[in-house]
């Protein structure tokens, strides 16, 4: 089916491992994001694509590291976890950036670090 | 700057009517968009305002005065299921639209 999905939706992990989260998108957007959201802070734009192989910072990507040698494809890896990146992240993607194009967000992946 | 505020929760009663204003201040400004987030879910795209004045989607209708840096979510007939988070999101450019932390909308019955 089209869409876009996460994996995994629930993952924990110990600080100072590495963990990938992925996404993966059948729709041929150009535009990728990743956002993580924690009570108090809203939605916050982690990285985002433009296309492949063009990735930029967002609000908050300290700590993060993204890849996109696929347009599909979209993954969000944590190099070291902390404690502070436990949080329920969103991957979305949309056709021209989210200005008058909608961004269709993933149903999430909820991520714990003990 | 940029900076975005809405109320953080607003509760009403079936059938009526309520408003989610929100006021913003970026660098740039291509437009104001409306998300709505279930409990547990993901955020779905509701309205998207490039220029001034009311636009309707069925129940939901979104405004947008950019001389005023403001806009809001009008919700006519509410319903139970209408209950959840909404979040205006400003666009300051073509990659990134600021979220905030939204409104909670509470329906009783």
């Amino acid at each position: 089916d089209a869409g876009i999905t996460q994996s995994p939706r629930y993952k924990i992990t110990e600080t100072g491992r590495q963990v990938t989260l992925m996404c993966h998108q059948t729709w041929s957007h150009s535009y990728m994001f990743w956002y993580r959201q924690d009570l108090g802070h809203g939605l916050r734009l982690i990285y985002y694509s433009a296309a492949a192989d063009i990735t930029d910072k967002g609000e908050v990507p300290d700590g993060y590291v993204v890849s996109r040698s696929k347009t599909e494809n979209f993954p969000l890896t944590l190099e070291s976890a902390t404690r502070s990146q436990t949080s329920v992240y969103f991957c979305a993607s949309s056709e021209a950036g989210g200005i008058g194009s909608p961004l269709h967000f993933g149903n999430g992946t909820r991520l714990t670090v003990t | 700057g940029q900076s975005l505020e809405q109320p953080s929760e607003v509760t009403a009663v079936e059938g009526a009517i309520v408003q989610i204003n929100c006021t913003y201040q970026t660098s740039g400004f291509y437009g104001l968009s409306w998300y709505q987030q279930h409990d547990g879910g993901a955020p779905t795209f509701l309205s998207y305002n490039a220029l001034d004045g009311l636009e309707e989607t069925g129940r939901f209708s979104s405004f947008l005065s950019r001389s005023d840096s403001y806009g809001y979510l009008l919700l006519q007939e509410l319903q139970m299921k209408d209950s959840a988070s909404y979040f205006c999101a400003p666009g300051p450019g073509t990659d990134k639209l600021i979220f905030g932390t939204g409104t909670r909308l509470q329906v009783f019955p």
